[in-house]
C-alpha cells in the first residue's frame, strides 16, 4: 500500500457525533487525498491537500473538513456525521511523478 | 452525462482468455489515464497510467487511448483467476482523479 497507513480500518458511529479519519504516509510526498467510495457512484474525491496548511475542496466535500500540519498526515473530520456518510473511505498520495496516484487499504465507515 | 463511464459488468471469461475492458470519457482537457484493479475489501492498486495516445505495454496488461474518440482500454492477455477483481479507469487533470464506475470481472478456472 505504498507506505500508506489509515486508522481507524473500520468505526460504528452515531447519527450526529464528530468522526476524525487519519492518514498517515512514510513516502514525504507533498499530494494527499480523501476520496469515498460507494455503490453507484464509484470512487469521489472529498478533499485534498498540496502541502503543508493547503487544501482544497473536492467533488463532494460538504460535511467534512481536513487539517494537514505535518508533510506525513492528513487528517478527515465529519463535523457531525450523518447516514449518508456511511462509506468505505480511501487516502491516496502523489506517487514520484506528481500525476500518479496510490491508495491506502481504507477506512470503513458505519453511521447508525 | 458522466465525465468517466464504464460498464459495470460483470464480465466473465476463462483463463487464459484476453480480458478486454473499455472506458469513455467526455472532457478533452490535458490529462492522464489511469486503470486500477481492486479486489474485495481493498484499496486500488494502480496498474497503468498513460497521456498519450496509442498503446502501451507492460506484462500481460495493454493500455490504450484513443483521444480522437474519447476512449480508453485495457487488455489483458494469458488472464489468470488471480486477476478477478473490479478495474477502474480513471482521467487525472491537475493532480484530481474522475473515476469510472469499475468493471467487475471473473476469470474462471
Amino acid at each position: 500500500d505504498a507506505g500508506i497507513t489509515q486508522s481507524p480500518r473500520h468505526k460504528v458511529t452515531e447519527t450526529g457525533t464528530p468522526v476524525t479519519l487519519r492518514c498517515h504516509q512514510t513516502e514525504n510526498h507533498r499530494y494527499m487525498y480523501w476520496y469515498r467510495q460507494d455503490p453507484g457512484h464509484g470512487l469521489r474525491l472529498i478533499h485534498y491537500s498540496y502541502g503543508v496548511k493547503d487544501t482544497d475542496k473536492g467533488e463532494v466535500s460538504d460535511g467534512y473538513s481536513v487539517s494537514r500540519s505535518k508533510t506525513e498526515d492528513f487528517l478527515l473530520t465529519l463535523e457531525s456525521a450523518t447516514s449518508s456518510q456511511t462509506s468505505v473511505y480511501f487516502c491516496a498520495i502523489s506517487g514520484v511523478q506528481g500525476d500518479e496516484q496510490y491508495f491506502g487499504p481504507g477506512t470503513r465507515l458505519t453511521v447508525t | 452525462q458522466k465525465e468517466v463511464e464504464q460498464d459495470p459488468g460483470p464480465l466473465s471469461v476463462p483463463e487464459g482468455a484476453i480480458v478486454s475492458l473499455n472506458c469513455t470519457y467526455s472532457n478533452s482537457a490535458f490529462q492522464y489515464f489511469m486503470w486500477y484493479r481492486q479486489y474485495s475489501r481493498k484499496g486500488p492498486e494502480l496498474l497503468m497510467y498513460t497521456y498519450s495516445s496509442g498503446n502501451k505495454e507492460d506484462g500481460r496488461f495493454t493500455a490504450q487511448v484513443d483521444k480522437s474518440s474519447k476512449y480508453i482500454s485495457l487488455f489483458i492477455r494469458d488472464s489468470q483467476p488471480s486477476d478477478s477483481a473490479t478495474y477502474l479507469c480513471a482521467r487525472n487533470a491537475g493532480n484530481k482523479l474522475t473515476f469510472g464506475g469499475g468493471t467487475r470481472v471473473l476469470v474462471k478456472p
